[in-house]
């Protein structure tokens, strides 16, 4: 079954550090892999996907995202991390048409 | 803002009331969703809804019961819950189009159940 492994339930960075947040996958065939973000009491926002093709993603507030096929892994990066990218990071697969599955989601607090 | 909006924010109910959670887009999708958020576990597919036809059911308990009376509405209702059944749900809406699309989720409603 397609499906997602996020290992990490919280991740911890000094502000200005580099961040990475992991993401293993275990998908037959071509995988599409997403990364959402949800902020406190808030929705979950879509930051980057992957199809095909290069396999460096950037996504929106200076998120990338580089899919490693020979690792299957997805981890989501940025140079430099910021006290508001505190939030919760899921990453997530599909298993079908209109069919998303989430991981359980990792935990990233940035300290000043 | 997301486009998709939710209510109640919250909601307080006991194992014998009957209740009904309200989504709703301003996104011209054709599909939508419900999911659940629970702490420590993934999120779990409820519902998946197709231009107002349901194409997903995810073994979900009789006691939720949705209503897709448009492609702009989505309604779970609840009846009979149970303390396990607290958690976040999440409306979301896509395009309908392609399987890769992004979803679009509103802020959820956190229920519990007394």
């Amino acid at each position: 079954a397609q499906s997602v492994a996020q290992p990490e339930d919280q991740v911890n960075v000094a502000e200005g550090n580099p961040l990475t947040v992991k993401c293993t996958y275990s998908v037959s065939g071509n995988p599409y892999l997403f990364w959402y973000v949800q902020y406190p009491n808030r929705g979950l926002q879509f930051l980057l996907k992957y199809i095909t093709g290069d396999n460096l993603v950037k996504g929106s507030y200076g998120f990338e995202a580089e899919f490693n096929k020979s690792q299957t892994s997805f981890h989501l990066k940025k140079p430099s991390a910021l006290v508001s990218d505190s939030a919760l990071y899921f990453c997530a697969t599909n298993t079908g048409f209109q069919k998303l599955v989430f991981g359980t989601g990792t935990r990233l607090l940035v300290s000043p | 803002e997301t486009g998709v909006t939710q209510t109640p924010r919250h909601l307080v109910m006991g194992m014998t009331n009957k209740k009904s959670l309200k989504c709703e887009q301003h996104l011209g999708h054709n599909a939508m969703y419900w999911y659940k958020q629970s702490a420590k576990k993934p999120l779990e597919l409820m519902f998946v809804y197709s231009l107002e036809e349901r194409v997903e059911n995810n073994s979900v308990p009789s006691r939720f019961s949705p209503e897709c009376p448009n492609s702009s509405h989505l309604f779970l209702h609840l009846h009979t819950l149970q303390p396990e059944d607290s958690a976040l749900y999440l409306c979301a809406s896509s395009p309908g189009g392609v399987i890769n699309e992004k979803l679009f989720f509103g802020s959820g409603t956190q229920l519990s159940v007394l």
